[in-house]
């Protein structure tokens, strides 16, 4: 079965400071991969997405990136976080078009 | 207007009624719709999953499509309190497009 690992769970880090978030997912091969960011009261907002290593969609123009190494690994990065970068991020993945969307557990990020 | 446009709530219900939760859309292009529960502090988890027009159900929980009117809906019978949650509803066309999901709407089925 197929399964997604999302890391780290919790963190908070002062303005300035960098930011690397991973995901994996497990069981499949060559999926759609995104990252989302859910804050209060704004609902689920796109970031990034990628339908293949090396390719990458970048839904709102801001300080964060994302890079894909592996067919499976997806990582949200940022060179110097903000206040406004706080909130929930939300890694998933998905087969193709149609076809589900799995989210990870989350990474709840504060920025201090 | 927004692509999809989903009613926050928060929507309280006393436990056993019948909840209705809806959205609506633009883009007559989407043919997959999709309910997703979030609890909170967790990520969101698959509920339904409809494609076209017509109605699902699984268990207390029914998903409708009218593509006609751009309108979706899922009701779930006999709530409990553990159906408090967020209700995201999901949708997409063809080809490679990601979901534009709605804002959510809060549910609190109280004991």
């Amino acid at each position: 079965s197929q399964t997604i690992h999302q890391w780290p769970a919790t963190l908070v880090q002062p303005v300035g400071s960098p930011l690397s978030l991973e995901c994996t997912v497990e069981g499949t091969s060559n999926p759609n991969l995104y990252w989302y960011r859910q804050a209060a009261g704004r609902g689920l907002q796109l970031l990034f997405y990628s339908v293949g290593i090396g390719q990458i969609s970048s839904e709102v123009p801001q300080n964060l990136s994302a890079s894909r190494p592996q067919d499976r690994q997806f990582i949200l990065s940022s060179k110097k976080l903000l206040l406004s970068d706080s909130g929930f991020y939300l890694c998933a993945w998905t087969t193709g078009a149609g076809n589900t969307i799995y989210f990870g557990e989350g990474s709840w990020l504060t920025v201090v | 207007q927004k692509e999809v446009e989903q009613d926050p709530g928060p929507l309280s219900v006393p436990e056993g009624a019948i909840v209705s939760l809806n959205c609506t859309y633009s883009n007559s292009a989407f043919q997959y719709f999709m309910w997703y529960r979030q609890y909170s502090r967790k990520g969101p988890e698959l509920l339904m999953y409809t494609y076209s027009s017509g109605n699902k159900e699984d268990g207390r929980f029914t998903a409708q499509v009218d593509k006609s009117s751009k309108y979706i809906s899922l009701f779930i019978r006999d709530s409990q309190p553990s159906d408090s949650a967020t209700y995201l509803c999901a949708m997409s066309g063809a080809g490679n497009t990601p979901l534009v999901f709605g804002k959510g709407t809060r549910l609190s089925v109280i004991a």
